[in-house]
């Protein structure tokens, strides 16, 4: 089944406290992305990952770091968490330029990281 | 710059009403794709619908239509017979070009509509 996993589903940390979300993708999307969701605000996107080693800042990097070593993963990193950093959290993937192309093409996403940083 | 506006933050039914949620949408591009997800209380994202700007037919999908139209710069989603089950988030959503293959397919997201469906 094609499918885009995010974990943990729900962190509580402390201000301060290094930690990781994992997303990982069984589709070999060459497109990954994550996005933050806020009342009023919609979802905004963090950063992007357009190939393996290849990532750029969306419109809300800050406090923020990715990697993409390998195709399917794409962890987002707080290395010192703020408490402006609770929020929901969600993972993405496209198979990129021509996937919007076809009919059946959309992003991709995950189930959602719900963080509370206190 | 590209925008998505979702005016109706909430809006309450009940049951078996027609339900009309408003999307208003900006961009430069000639050529971009229009979106609506719904998001349960369970808080995932689910897809349900994608048209391209070239496209301009309107879309029923049993319950559920999308009318798109152009010259307003609207993409509104019509409930038909609304249930309990409808009660969700639904968010509309916009990408271009640009977007597409330079910031990694990147879709900008309207606030929301909270819809909630009564008995």
């Amino acid at each position: 089944e094609a499918q885009v996993t995010q974990n943990p589903r729900y962190l509580i940390t402390v201000t301060g406290k290094k930690l990781t979300v994992t997303c990982s993708q069984n589709m070999n999307h060459e497109y990954m992305s994550w996005y933050r969701q806020d009342p009023g605000l919609g979802l905004r996107q963090i950063y992007y990952s357009m190939n393996v080693e290849v990532t750029d800042k969306g419109d809300v990097p800050e406090g923020y770091k990715v990697s993409r070593k390998e195709k399917r993963n794409f962890p987002l990193i707080l290395e010192s968490p703020s408490p402006n950093q609770t929020s929901l959290y969600f993972c993405a993937s496209s198979s990129g330029g021509q996937g919007f192309g076809r009919a059946d093409e959309k992003l991709f996403f995950g189930s959602g990281t719900q963080l509370s940083v206190l | 710059a590209q925008k998505v506006t979702q005016a109706q933050t909430e809006i309450s039914v009940v049951e078996k009403e027609d339900v009309t949620l408003d999307c208003v949408y900006e961009t430069r591009d000639t050529t971009y794709y229009l979106f609506w997800y719904k998001q349960p209380p369970s808080g995932e994202l689910v897809f349900l619908i994608r048209r391209n700007s070239f496209d301009e037919q309107n879309e029923i999908s049993g319950r559920y239509s999308w009318n798109f139209q152009k010259s307003t710069s609207s993409f509104n989603f019509t409930i038909t017979a609304s249930q309990v089950v409808d009660s969700a988030v639904y968010f509309c959503a916009l990408s271009d070009l640009d977007y597409l293959y330079n910031q990694g397919g990147k879709l900008i997201f309207g606030q929301g509509t909270e819809l909630s469906v009564k008995p």
